[in-house]
């Protein structure tokens, strides 16, 4: 069981606007940023967001992230065949003093 | 650039011991802030942060699995070990290194699979 709790799926048609959701603690996403992580099939994991709302080079504007409180959010606009994937969150935790990530989100694009 | 890549068998006996190697080049693990870690992701499951050491050689270990890992580095060789002992088919996972900057996982290794069989 993940420390961040995430929904397990959540779906969209294209050209829509898909939000998931992460849930966690004080020690965590209370405490310190978080970072979004883009997994397509069969690939590793990719950095989405980090610090909460910060894009990496090449990552399109359509993915934003915000936080309040102990929970965070990505969300994705303009929904496109290519954006579906498996996406994470994960947070600094100051108790466990580890990383901790949450269970993941599989995104379908109907 | 930053890229990393993992080595290692793919095939270990339970009870056996799991040596990793992550060869990295793009950075320096002498610069400050700078970590490489290790992710686990078993199949069709969830991302498992496993362990962590920075540029000044300190370390970081998930307390789950505390007892079973050790991280090390070579920094002459942008190389980062990461040893697992007592190894159990759950155990079966793609194993991911990773660049850290302070605790945030920027950049990932293609991931290697490994199976744990007798």
């Amino acid at each position: 069981q993940s420390v961040l709790t995430q929904p397990p799926s959540a779906s969209g048609t294209p050209g829509q606007r898909v939000t998931i959701s992460c849930s966690g603690s004080s020690s965590n996403i209370g405490s310190n940023t978080v970072n979004w992580y883009q997994q397509l099939p069969g690939t590793a994991p990719k950095l989405l967001i980090y610090s909460n709302n910060q894009r990496p080079s090449g990552v399109p504007d359509r993915f934003s992230g915000s936080k309040s409180g102990t929970s965070a959010s990505l969300a994705i606009s303009g929904l496109q065949s290519e954006d579906e994937a498996d996406y994470y969150c994960a947070a600094w935790d100051d108790s466990l003093n580890v990383v901790v990530f949450g269970g993941g989100t599989k995104l379908t694009v109907l | 650039q930053i890229t990393l890549k993992e080595s290692g068998p793919t095939l270990v006996k339970p009870t056996q011991t799991l040596t990793l190697t992550c060869t990295f080049s793009g950075f320096s693990l002498s610069t400050s802030g700078v970590g490489v870690g290790w992710i686990r992701q078993p199949p069709g499951k969830a991302l498992e942060w496993l362990a962590l050491i920075y540029w000044n050689d300190d370390k970081r270990y998930s307390p789950s699995l505390k007892s079973r890992l050790t991280i090390t580095k070579d920094t002459s060789k942008n190389q980062v070990v990461l040893t697992m002992t007592n190894m159990d088919p759950v155990d079966t996972a793609t194993y991911y290194c990773a660049h850290s900057s302070n605790w945030e996982v920027d950049y990932w290794g293609q991931g290697t699979l490994v199976t744990v069989s007798s």
